[in-house]
């Protein structure tokens, strides 16, 4: 099942703060953050693995809620080199070979 | 330390088509996921190899196909081209970690366009 994202797309000034939503129908065992940015590859930000946990990198950091079934990716003092794409990953099960389902993205456009 | 590489980077079929897409892994890694990414979508996953092996795959019909060698590189192979398969095709490789998987390193991607 395909996590749902939100927003789709969201604009923001140099400096503005963003949330980014990822949230899934069933229980989560991880979530992943990734970054593309127009005719690039994703570039991993952040993986979550226990509930309630929250990580940063740089001025981006995330949160997990288990018992929501869902993750929140902050931005803060956003700068121009965030824009892009956010895509979060999704877990379902804990297993050696599990499987990464990504939503369908928030596109981040900071202006000056 | 090279990260992963796909090859090629464009291509160009048409209808019924077969074509061959290839990956080398980052080195260090030895799991290797292939997705498909239309435009506008987030990645869609194809399957992941490990140890030579298809250990799981996603809603893609079997015209949809891999391979990994010892050395961890992997080829997708798609028969039978459908206007529908014009997508970007990437490889992400992993380390196999103890607590379920760990994070994904993404190659630039194979662009596949079907007339």
């Amino acid at each position: 099942q395909q996590p749902v994202q939100s927003p789709q797309a969201v604009i923001l000034r140099e400096g503005e703060d963003a949330v980014i939503n990822c949230s899934s129908s069933k229980a989560l065992y991880s979530v992943h953050w990734y970054r593309q940015k127009h005719g690039e590859a994703p570039v991993f930000l952040m993986i979550l693995l226990k509930g309630g946990e929250q990580k940063g990198h740089e001025k981006i950091s995330a949160s997990f809620n288990e018992k929501k079934q869902q993750s929140s990716l902050y931005l803060t003092a956003s700068q121009l080199s965030y824009s892009g794409t956010y895509f979060c990953g999704t877990e379902n099960s804990y297993s050696s070979a599990s499987k990464i389902i990504f939503g369908s993205g928030t596109r981040l456009s900071i202006r000056p | 330390d090279a990260g992963v590489t796909q090859s090629p980077t464009h291509l160009i079929k048409t209808r019924g088509q077969q074509v061959t897409l290839r990956c080398s892994p980052k080195s260090g890694h030895d799991t290797v996921s292939w997705y498909q990414q239309a435009l506008g979508q987030g990645p869609q996953f194809i399957f992941q190899y490990y140890e030579e092996e298809e250990r799981q795959r996603g809603n893609f019909p079997d015209r949809f196909s891999g391979h990994q060698y010892p050395n961890y590189s992997s080829e997708l192979n798609v028969n039978a081209l459908l206007l529908g398969d014009s997508a970007l095709y990437l490889c992400a490789s992993s380390l196999r970690g103890a607590k379920g998987n760990q994070p994904q390193h993404f190659g630039d991607g194979t662009r596949l366009s079907i007339l």
